[in-house]
């Protein structure tokens, strides 16, 4: 089935660091791929999506560009600030498969230290 | 800006107890979808509805239930409770392919 692999946690930068979360996907359609941002304590969040081959998102200066040829989603961003500390989750949705309507398939989160 | 709102907040509950979550989606938003977050864990996608019938079917247990109801309100019903049904409880509205997450219930069970 669709699914989104990322990679593990924790990340630890020191503010103003670039970032990189490597996110890629199996689906057996054309899915939508999205980032959500799950602060300390709080909800999911959606930072950005895309939902075409080529499409970039981008969002509080984070960007992450569907890649089809790789299957891949990574999210970067080129200056990270100790309030970027937070759990990224990436994710998929596949309306092609049938059922699938909009549900979110997460990847296992990576966790994101930002330090003074 | 109005967004998802859930109750109760937190809730605690002994083994085999029943509990009731409820989830009170976006005005004119029509779908809803719960979700299951153990701990440390990313979010397990459980069922959803549209238009008050269900949509699609994840990996909800058979000891869990849930409608959506006139008013577009979700409830997720679970009953002989165990204990790794411990776990932040989320639901999402939407009206189309962009989710919005309500801040989730935190249920302990003991």
């Amino acid at each position: 089935g669709d699914s989104v692999t990322q990679m593990e946690g924790p990340v630890t930068l020191s503010e103003e660091a670039f970032l990189t979360i490597n996110c890629t996907y199996t689906a057996t359609g054309y899915p939508s791929l999205f980032w959500y941002v799950q602060y300390p304590g709080e909800g999911l969040q959606l930072l950005l999506k895309a939902t075409k081959a080529d499409d970039k998102g981008s969002n509080k200066g984070f960007e992450a560009t569907y890649r089809k040829e790789t299957t891949s989603f990574h999210l970067e961003k080129g200056s990270v600030q100790v309030s970027d500390s937070a759990v990224y989750f990436c994710a998929l949705s596949d309306r092609s498969v049938e059922g699938s309507g909009y549900a979110l398939n997460f990847g296992k989160g990576t966790s994101l230290l930002v330090t003074p | 800006a109005a967004g998802v709102i859930q109750s109760p907040r937190h809730l605690i509950k002994e083994k085999r107890e029943t509990a009731t979550l409820k989830c009170y989606p976006i005005p004119r938003h029509d779908t809803v979808y719960w979700y299951q977050q153990g701990p440390g864990q990313d979010p397990q996608f459980l069922i959803s509805f549209y238009e008050k019938m269900q949509s699609d079917k994840g990996s909800i247990p058979d000891r869990f239930s849930a409608q959506q109801f006139s008013d577009y309100h979700s409830e997720l019903n679970m009953s002989s409770l165990e204990l790794g049904d411990s776990a932040l409880y989320f639901c999402a509205s939407s009206s189309g392919a962009k989710l919005f997450f309500g801040p989730g219930t935190r249920l302990t069970v003991t």
